[in-house]
């Protein structure tokens, strides 16, 4: 059984706080980590995908760390804003499979 | 260039029913991933298809639950004789092979009385 694991589960930051949260994943035969946000109401959307180790993504005011070799990853949101609130997932994809596997998300709200 | 298609996107089925969930995926997409989530907790991996193959249907239930992707017409999820515990949100996502990217339904919300 893959296990993914997300924390905080939640996390509340007032606006213009930068954040930041953890996926953890198994640390053997890794091929892809994935980064998507869901709105409310909406459809999760992909932010990122990360294959090397060390390899660093980043978007506006979001980026993303990845190290394999310890099995996890950092989301990290530079100044946060109310549209930023949502639930972010991350996903475990292992070599050798095609299945995605999500963790259980941080569900992020940032107050005005 | 139209998202990843879902319908119905609510659906209520009484017990012992069938439901059938279709999902189109983007334009030339030819693989797409099925999900589902229950209440208060995260997406559960149900099955990966390509057009005419089930390639990993690992996560899909041994009963009641079928799913395919003809090679003309939309991704299929079938569950027959629902009972109550089926009730959740599913959700369809196509892969884009290129950028490995998943893009996701608007999903299918089933409800069983």
């Amino acid at each position: 059984i893959l296990n993914v694991e997300q924390s905080p589960q939640s996390l509340h930051v007032q606006e213009g706080d930068s954040t930041n949260f953890t996926c953890s994943f198994p640390s053997s035969n890794f091929y892809a980590l994935h980064w998507y946000r869901w709105e409310t109401a909406k459809s999760p959307e992909a932010l990122f995908v990360m294959t090397l180790n060390g390899d660093e993504k980043k978007k506006g005011r979001i980026s993303a760390t990845l190290n394999t070799k310890e099995g996890y990853s950092y989301l990290y949101i530079k100044g946060s804003q109310p549209e930023d609130s949502a639930t972010y997932l991350c996903a475990f994809n292992k070599g050798g499979s095609e299945k995605l596997v999500f963790g259980k998300g941080t569900k992020l709200t940032v107050n005005p | 260039n139209a998202g990843v298609m879902q319908n119905p996107r609510h659906l209520v089925r009484r017990r012992g029913q069938e439901a059938r969930l279709r999902c189109s995926p983007m334009k030339g997409h030819s693989h797409v991933y099925w999900y589902r989530q229950l209440p208060e907790e995260g997406l559960k991996f149900m099955v990966y298809l390509q057009k005419e193959n089930i390639i990993d249907e690992s996560g899909m239930p041994k009963e009641r639950f079928s799913a395919e992707f003809p090679k003309e017409g939309p991704s299929i999820l079938r569950i027959q004789q629902v009972v109550r515990g089926d009730s959740a949100a599913y959700f369809c996502a196509s892969f884009d092979r290129g950028n490995e990217k998943l893009f996701f339904g608007s999903g299918t919300q089933l409800s069983v009385l």
